[in-house]
């Protein structure tokens, strides 16, 4: 078990760009969920995956935010035109449903600065 | 709307006495409890949890406390250990809702 994890571990990026982050998931999970964290608060749910479905999107997830998991294995989160309150830590976490209570096993993270 | 609150950024504990970390919660959906323990410049890994057909859970050091009627849950520690000093993040799910809610976090710190 090698764990969920997360490229880059940290992104330093200038107002304006784009940049794209990876994960990949404990292999037998097919779920597979983005999350935010900024300081002083607690994660903050964006999007989930089961296998390569995109089943639900956050409202905080702008349209300049879109994420894929196009086989089911690894996903991206990309962010355009980034603006300076998307700095943020960004995780990733698997899981395998079995019935109704899950528990996510999270990622390192990419911090993202956006200066 | 925060569903998940608590409401003590941070804890100060001497070692080998009892940690108790609280959270509350408001959406009465939610079934399933966790927490989850953080280290700086890691993910959030997972500690414990309790499904609400249970008020107790036990496990090892660690035990969770659920009290549905005031919808309030509590994380025990005991005897608590420097190796404890993290951030303590209580999560909740419930029926239909796919995703964990997350409170914002309980600086633990343990002192020798």
């Amino acid at each position: 078990d090698t764990g969920v994890s997360q490229n880059p571990r940290h992104k330093i990026t200038k107002r304006g760009q784009n940049v794209t982050f990876r994960c990949d998931p404990i292999s037998e999970h097919n779920r597979l969920y983005w999350y935010r964290q900024t300081l002083g608060q607690g994660p903050e749910f964006l999007t989930y995956f089961q296998n390569e479905a995109q089943l639900e999107k956050s409202r905080l997830l702008s349209d300049r935010f879109s994420a894929e998991r196009p086989k089911g294995s690894f996903s991206t989160l990309e962010i355009q035109r980034t603006e300076q309150g998307d700095s943020a830590m960004y995780l990733c976490a698997s899981s395998f449903l079995r019935g109704t209570n899950e528990k996510l096993f999270f990622g390192s993270g990419t911090q993202l600065s956006v200066l | 709307d925060q569903q998940v609150k608590q409401n003590s950024p941070s804890l100060s504990v001497q070692e080998g006495r009892i940690s108790i970390l609280n959270c509350d919660y408001t959406n009465s959906m939610f079934d399933y409890f966790l927490w989850y323990k953080k280290y700086p410049a890691e993910g959030p890994t997972f500690l414990i949890s309790i499904s609400s057909i249970k008020d107790k859970n036990e496990d090892g050091r660690f035990t969770v406390f659920l009290n549905k009627s005031a919808k309030h849950l509590s994380l025990h520690i005991v005897p608590s250990q420097p190796g404890d000093s993290a951030v303590y993040f209580c999560a909740a799910s419930g029926q239909g809702a796919q995703k964990l809610v997350f409170g914002q976090g309980t600086r633990l710190t343990i002192n020798p």
